[in-house]
C-alpha cells in the first residue's frame, strides 16, 4: 500500500464546475505539499500546508489540511481548462528528508 | 529563470543496451533527485545526492546506478536496460534549506 493514497484517480469536469481531490493517510505529517503537473511537463509546486486544520488559497484553488495532519484536498472553484493537469500530493518522510508523492489525480476539465 | 535540464526528452532503446540519463541544474543545488513516473504509482524515488560524488538509494534502486561528479549534473544510469524500465524519467534539485523540489520536464524511455 502507498503512503499517500489519492482519489479520485481521475475526474473528467466541465469548465465552471467545482471539484475536490484529496489526499489521504493514515501517518501523521509535519507538513503536506501539492504540485500540478501539466502535460510534458515536470511538476510544479503549489502550496505547502504546515497547521492542522490550516486553508490556504490560490486564486480558485483551495488547500485544506486535516486537524490530524493524516490528510488534505484540494478544491477548485469554477474549473477552467488550464487547470487541467496532474495534481500529486507529497510529504517529507522523517527518515532522509526524502518526498514521497502519492499516486495523483489527473483532472480534465473540458471547454 | 532557475531551472533543471534533462538533455534528452524522448528516448528508444533497446532490451540489453546502456543508457545514459542527463540532468543539470544552474541553481547551485545541494540535493538532486531521479524519480520515475508511471500511472497510478505517482513519483517513486529512484537515487538521490545531497553532494558532490555522494548518493543514497531511493525506494526502488534495483537495475540502475548513479553519478555525480559536479554538482550541478546527477546522471542516471541503466546498465542493461529492460522493458520493465520504460517509464518517464524526472529528475529534480532542491537547496538544502528549503523543502520545495524544482523539477526538470523528464525524460521519457521506452524499452523494446
Amino acid at each position: 500500500t502507498q503512503l499517500l493514497e489519492q482519489s479520485p484517480q481521475f475526474l473528467s469536469i466541465q469548465e465552471g464546475e467545482n471539484l475536490t481531490v484529496y489526499c489521504n493517510s493514515s501517518s501523521v505529517f509535519s507538513s503536506l505539499q501539492w504540485y500540478r503537473q501539466e502535460p510534458g511537463e515536470g511538476p510544479v509546486l503549489l502550496v505547502t500546508v504546515v497547521t492542522g486544520g490550516e486553508v490556504k488559497k490560490l486564486k480558485r484553488l483551495t488547500f485544506q489540511f486535516g486537524d490530524a495532519r493524516k490528510d488534505s484536498s484540494l478544491h477548485i472553484t469554477a474549473a477552467q481548462p488550464g487547470d487541467t493537469g496532474l495534481y500529486l500530493c507529497a510529504v517529507i518522510k522523517a527518515a532522509g528528508n526524502k518526498l514521497t508523492f502519492g499516486g495523483g489525480t489527473r483532472v480534465l476539465v473540458k471547454p | 529563470d532557475v531551472k533543471v535540464t534533462q538533455s534528452s526528452r524522448y528516448l528508444v532503446k533497446r532490451t540489453g543496451e546502456k543508457v545514459f540519463l542527463e540532468c543539470v541544474q544552474d541553481m547551485d543545488h545541494e540535493n538532486m533527485f531521479w524519480y520515475r513516473q508511471d500511472p497510478g504509482l505517482g513519483l517513486r524515488l529512484i537515487y538521490f545526492s545531497y553532494d558532490v560524488k555522494m548518493k543514497e538509494k531511493g525506494d526502488i534502486p534495483e537495475g540502475y546506478s548513479v553519478s555525480r561528479e559536479k554538482k550541478e549534473r546527477f546522471s542516471l544510469i541503466l546498465e542493461s536496460a529492460s522493458t520493465n524500465q520504460t517509464s518517464m524519467y524526472l529528475c529534480a534539485s532542491r537547496y538544502s534549506g528549503a523543502n520545495v523540489l524544482t523539477f526538470g520536464a523528464g525524460s521519457r524511455l521506452t524499452v523494446l
